[in-house]
């Protein structure tokens, strides 16, 4: 069964406190791993693509990075304004079409 | 572009009641997506469709009807509504015909009594 492990659940970081979140996945023949931000009462937005091992993406404070068995966001210096949910995601497997997500972590930043 | 849209924001249903959520994408994107999202359960698919006509299952799609008619229009059909479809729904589009660089929509909050 296609799964996808997300950790910590729950992290809270004063600003500036540089930190990683993990996604885990069991997938085989991965298609692509994808990271989303979601704020309270939104729906999620979009911000990384990864499709091979070794790859990384960077966006302000975060850069994603990928490997085998697993994908990391790394949020540098984080600011107040980082703070949401972050969603991975991974195709199901024999499909492109079907996502599979993980619960979240819920990032804190605080002054 | 408004990008993804979606109505009601808010709805309260009683159990046995049907409706339609709307939704609706003016990016010309072929490929679009119903998610249903509960606390501790994460995103979970309930139907998909990769072009006006097509439509298929994704992991939950048992009390959901939906259909395709127009690449604007998404509408997802609940048949009898139960306390168990209780839950925020997530529409969502995407420009590369595949599932993963999706653009979601606010969402409708539901509540089945």
């Amino acid at each position: 069964e296609d799964q996808v492990t997300q950790s910590p659940e729950a992290l809270r970081l004063q600003e500036g406190e540089s930190s990683s979140l993990n996604c885990s996945y069991t997938v085989s023949g991965l298609r692509g791993l994808f990271w989303y931000r979601q704020d309270p009462g939104k729906g999620p937005e979009f911000l990384f693509t990864l499709y091979s091992a070794g790859e990384e993406k960077e966006k302000e404070r975060l850069k994603a990075t990928l490997t085998k068995k697993e994908s990391f966001l790394h949020i540098t210096a984080p600011k107040p304004e980082d703070s949401a949910t972050y969603l991975c995601a991974v195709p199901m497997r024999g499909t492109a079409s079907k996502l599979t997500f993980g619960t979240g972590t819920r990032l804190q930043v605080t002054l | 572009n408004a990008g993804v849209t979606q109505t009601p924001k808010f709805q309260v249903l009683k159990t046995g009641q049907s409706m339609t959520l709307q939704c609706a994408q003016d990016m010309n994107h072929e490929y679009m997506s119903w998610y249903r999202q509960d606390p501790g359960m994460g995103l979970r698919l309930i139907h998909y469709s990769v072009g006006a006509g097509i439509t298929d299952q994704g992991e939950v799609p048992n009390g959901y009807n939906v259909s395709r008619s127009t690449t604007e229009d998404f509408p997802l059909r609940l048949l009898s509504a139960a306390p168990s479809q209780t839950s925020v729904y997530f529409c969502a589009s995407s420009s590369t015909g595949s599932s993963g660089e999706q653009y979601f929509g606010p969402g409708t909050r539901l509540t089945v009594t």
